[in-house]
């Protein structure tokens, strides 16, 4: 069973960029079978795609995001990474990462919170 | 502000059927049948409830139920029971690796 767990820090400075790690684990991320993505939920508000990763290394992000986002695979480690730059506090929220599909993601991990704040 | 529309809420009572609207264009709902819904209860992970419009994973009740006229696609939740009291989101692709979410729903079970 596909297992996915995001780790990084809580607490980022404003400015600073945001680094976020997604391990999988019940699978392999160089499977053809399954795009990686990142999405975000801002307290209070809804949520946002932010970027996705092919097992080729091909990435997608939100034209909102693009220039600040990069995205990228580590198969020594089995695991993808987010890097958000330039934070500000409307970067705050609940970072997730999840699999399957460009068009939609089936398993998820269960979450982490990044604030933004001096 | 988010690219598909959404209700900020929906309610029923238990055993009803409540339906969730979801708006978009003729860029992303109108065109492609890649729309999906999320499930997610407080301090938990989005669960796919539906995609490719009305397409039910595996361990999915079929009392939810998706489907699209135009540039709206809709989720009918029938049957209403206390543990679909979440929010849901819909998606769609929008083209050029796209991807756009609704800005969710707060579902009540009165």
């Amino acid at each position: 069973q596909l297992q996915l767990q995001e780790s990084g820090p809580g607490l980022v400075k404003p400015s600073e960029t945001l680094s976020l790690t997604c391990t999988v684990s019940g699978g392999s991320i160089s499977s053809a079978n399954y795009y990686w993505s990142w999405i975000r939920r801002p307290a209070g508000k809804g949520l946002e795609w932010i970027g996705t990763i092919y097992y080729s290394g091909s990435s997608y992000y939100s034209p909102s995001l693009k220039g600040r986002v990069t995205i990228s695979l580590d198969t020594s480690k089995n695991q993808f990474s987010l890097r958000l730059n330039s934070v500000t506090a409307t970067d705050t929220a609940a970072y997730y990462c999840g699999g399957r599909s460009f068009y939609f993601m089936d398993v998820w991990g269960k979450g982490t919170t990044v604030t933004v704040s001096s | 502000q988010s690219a598909l529309t959404q209700p900020p809420s929906a309610s029923g009572s238990p055993g009803q059927s409540v339906t969730i609207s979801c708006t978009g264009t003729s860029s992303d709902v109108g065109t492609y049948n890649s729309v999906s819904w999320y499930q997610q209860h407080p301090g938990k992970a989005p669960k796919l409830m539906i995609y490719d419009v009305s397409k039910r994973p595996s361990g999915v009740p079929d009392r939810f139920s998706g489907s699209k006229s135009g540039n709206t696609a809709s989720l009918t939740v029938s049957g209403l029971q206390a543990e679909d009291e979440a929010d849901y989101y819909c998606s769609s692709y929008a083209g050029s690796n796209n991807l756009v979410f609704g800005g969710g729903t707060k579902m009540t079970v009165l």
